[in-house]
């Protein structure tokens, strides 16, 4: 199975930048196609996708949120953070199967 | 719109058989796969299978001898089964819309193994 590595935790304050990184075992890219996707979830809701394939901003999430990287890094960036996104961000793979997720890093204010 | 809803039971006994239900709407399950996905309190999210387009189905390894993912096309559900529960299956389970990646979540049901 692919291993996505997070780090656990990330402080930041409101109005910078916060940038989520996320590392596989072995690259989830095919030709062009980086196979890797990023999610937002608060306390008692369900998770929400924000980036699908590294990069791509999912339907009516805010540009503030941006997505990069490939092979085996990749990033996710909120910029300028606001209040509202503080909670836990969550890498996904699906190059290979099974699917599997990061462990999350959450988003704390400094 | 597309719409995904769990219902289940919230508490099993341990040893027992976990059902639950996953309703869709929006969305033709001939031409979409869903997966399970379940995230015990304070952890992180853990894939448990899909059941695909043409009625195929992936299983998590670690859980693949007790759990069971079938459908119902006219109904428009998907069914999970997973038998010999214990506390460590109690979690918050979630079924999503598997489009690489997963693009419509439900809110998920809560399930306590616990006698």
């Amino acid at each position: 199975d692919i291993v996505l590595t997070q780090s656990p935790a990330l402080a930041v304050s409101l109005g910078q930048r916060a940038t989520i990184s996320c590392r596989a075992s072995q690259s989830v890219s095919i030709s062009r196609y980086n196979l890797m996707h990023w999610y937002q979830q608060k306390p008692g809701q369900q998770p929400k996708l924000l980036i699908y394939r590294a990069s791509n901003l999912a339907s009516g999430i805010p540009a503030r949120f941006s997505g990069s990287g490939s092979g085996t890094d990749f990033t996710l960036t909120i910029n300028p953070v606001q209040a509202d996104d503080i909670a836990t961000y969550y890498c996904q793979q699906s190059r290979e199967s099974p699917d599997t997720f990061g462990a999350g890093t959450k988003l704390e204010l400094k | 719109q597309v719409q995904l809803k769990e219902s289940g039971p919230g508490l099993v006994q341990p040893s027992q058989t976990l059902s639950l239900t996953c309703t869709v709407s929006g969305l033709s399950l001939t031409s979409n796969s869903v997966s399970w996905i379940r995230q015990p309190p304070g952890k992180g999210l853990e894939w448990m299978g899909v059941i695909w387009s043409n009625g195929g189905t992936d299983y998590n390894s670690a859980i693949k001898s007790r759990l069971s993912i079938s459908r119902d096309t006219s109904k428009s559900q998907v069914f999970l089964k997973m038998n010999s529960l214990q506390t460590e299956d109690t979690a918050m389970y979630f079924c999503a819309r598997r489009g690489a990646p997963f693009d419509y979540w439900g809110q998920g049901v809560m399930v306590t193994v616990s006698s």
